[in-house]
């Protein structure tokens, strides 16, 4: 069964930091690309990042590109979100999402329950 | 950047039949994904690649993608099929490729 789980999320101050995590098990992971996908209280999903099997290959949104950094560890079946210069609009939950597909065809097959991350002061 | 119109909401009575669109430029030319979201739940792939049914999905849901517009289709609907609505495509028009969500759908079962 797969399952992904994420963590980390928190209320922080306008302008700080934090690294959310995905713990994933159930398939393989160094063969999947991975995503994470937010969606603000009461608002619809916007994705956020991408990263390729290998890591190799990185792609984000523009209204995170610069601030974020997605990163995975394939030893450890785990997907990072580094998250800086955090804003207000930055409030969202937080999802994990197994890619599946090659762009330009790629969705998401399995989703993680997500983490809140609050950005307040 | 890619834009995709979903209607805000769609109401319909138990065992009729729901449709929900999504248009987009061309959007033919590119693979939609539809997913299910209820409330307090994480979203669920209903539909990918068009028209194909992941494992567990109940053949009532259908998808067909053509010029301007995609749309979900959900037969016999049941009361359980309540929930927000969200297509999805994958936009490599711009310098850099991005995954694109439409604004969703909320469907109400009258």
């Amino acid at each position: 069964e797969v399952q992904l789980v994420e963590s980390g999320g928190v209320v922080v101050q306008p302008g700080g930091s934090l690294r959310l995590s995905c713990a994933a098990s159930g398939f393989t992971f160094d063969d999947y690309a991975m995503h994470w996908v937010r969606q603000a209280p009461g608002k619809g999903l916007e994705w956020v990042s991408l990263i390729s099997w290998d890591g190799g290959s990185t792609y984000y949104a523009d209204s995170v590109k610069g601030r974020f950094t997605i990163s995975r560890d394939n030893s450890k079946n785990s997907l990072y979100l580094q998250m800086n210069s955090l804003r207000a609009e930055d409030t969202a939950l937080y999802y994990c999402a197994k890619g599946s597909g090659s762009p330009p065809r790629a969705y998401f097959d399995y989703w993680g329950q997500g983490t809140l991350v609050t950005v307040s002061s | 950047s890619y834009v995709l119109t979903q209607p805000p909401s769609v109401s319909v009575a138990p065992g009729k039949t729901a449709r929900i669109t999504c248009g987009g430029n061309n959007i033919g030319s590119k693979s939609v994904h539809w997913y299910q979201q209820k409330p307090g739940q994480a979203p669920v792939l209903v539909i990918y690649y068009d028209s194909d049914r992941p494992s567990g999905i109940p053949e009532r849901f259908s998808g067909s993608n053509s010029g301007n517009t995609a749309t979900l289709t959900i037969s016999r609907v049941e009361a359980g099929d309540e929930a927000d609505y969200y297509c999805q495509v994958w936009d490599s028009s711009s310098d850099h490729p991005a995954v694109v969500f439409g604004g969703g759908t909320k469907l109400t079962v009258l």
